[in-house]
């Protein structure tokens, strides 16, 4: 079975600086896929970005990238020019290939952006 | 275009009480999903679907069930409602096996 961990409860910030969100994982499978999604204060779950194992090169959407260490079985999250908005907990997942798109997630990253 | 709608938005129940969650997608999703959320837990899997008529148990399945009669519904059910049972739940679908999840706002069940 798959584990995902994240060893930072919660986290803080002050607007316009950069945090890193720290995520491991455990799986002997060799084909997967890893997300970042991000749950406001509104509950709703969004997806933040999304890594394919396979792929050498981070994935990186706008103000947020990962660093993906295969090796390691790490997955950090880097958020750029934090903004009020970004408050929210943040919790990393992990899908095996073939799996039904069954995610496993980590216990969840509280992020406050502080003006 | 609503996506994933989940019902109701909260409920409370006592101890031994059954009910039922609903949810609906409109994008003809194959797969749907059921997980719920715990403080410090993150989201654990209970029950999904990989279509019509199927269905498979998650990581957490004890005390619940699930039904899968019509493709855009996935209704969870609690036959006797426990306190251990006091969670969000929320409802996932995907369009085919590694697309990504789309999820509906979730529920709050308070089991007294």
């Amino acid at each position: 079975a798959q584990t995902v961990t994240q060893s930072q409860p919660e986290m803080s910030v002050q607007e316009a600086e950069t945090v890193t969100l720290s995520c491991t994982y455990d799986t002997s499978e060799n084909n997967y896929y890893l997300f970042w999604y991000k749950q406001p204060p509104s509950r709703q779950m969004i997806l933040v970005i999304r890594q394919e194992a396979y792929k050498q090169q981070n994935a990186t959407e706008n103000r947020f990238s990962v660093n993906f260490q295969k090796a390691a079985k790490s997955f950090s999250l880097k958020i750029s020019d934090s903004q009020l908005g970004d408050t929210a907990m943040y919790f990393c997942a992990f899908m095996k290939y073939a799996s039904g798109s069954r995610l496993t997630f980590g216990e969840g990253t509280q992020l406050t952006v502080n003006p | 275009n609503a996506g994933v709608t989940q019902t109701p938005k909260f409920r409370v129940l006592k101890t031994g009480q059954s009910m039922t969650l609903l949810c609906a997608q409109d994008m003809n999703h194959e797969y749907m999903y059921w997980y719920r959320q715990d403080p410090g837990m993150g989201l654990r899997l209970i029950h999904y679907s990989v279509g019509e008529g199927t269905t498979a148990k998650g990581e957490v399945p004890d005390g619940y069930n699930v039904s899968r009669l019509k493709k855009q519904n996935f209704l969870l059910g609690l036959e006797s409602a426990a306190p251990s049972q006091t969670s969000v739940y929320f409802c996932a679908s995907s369009y085919f096996s590694i697309a990504p999840l789309h999820f509906g706002n979730g529920t709050r069940l308070t089991v007294t």
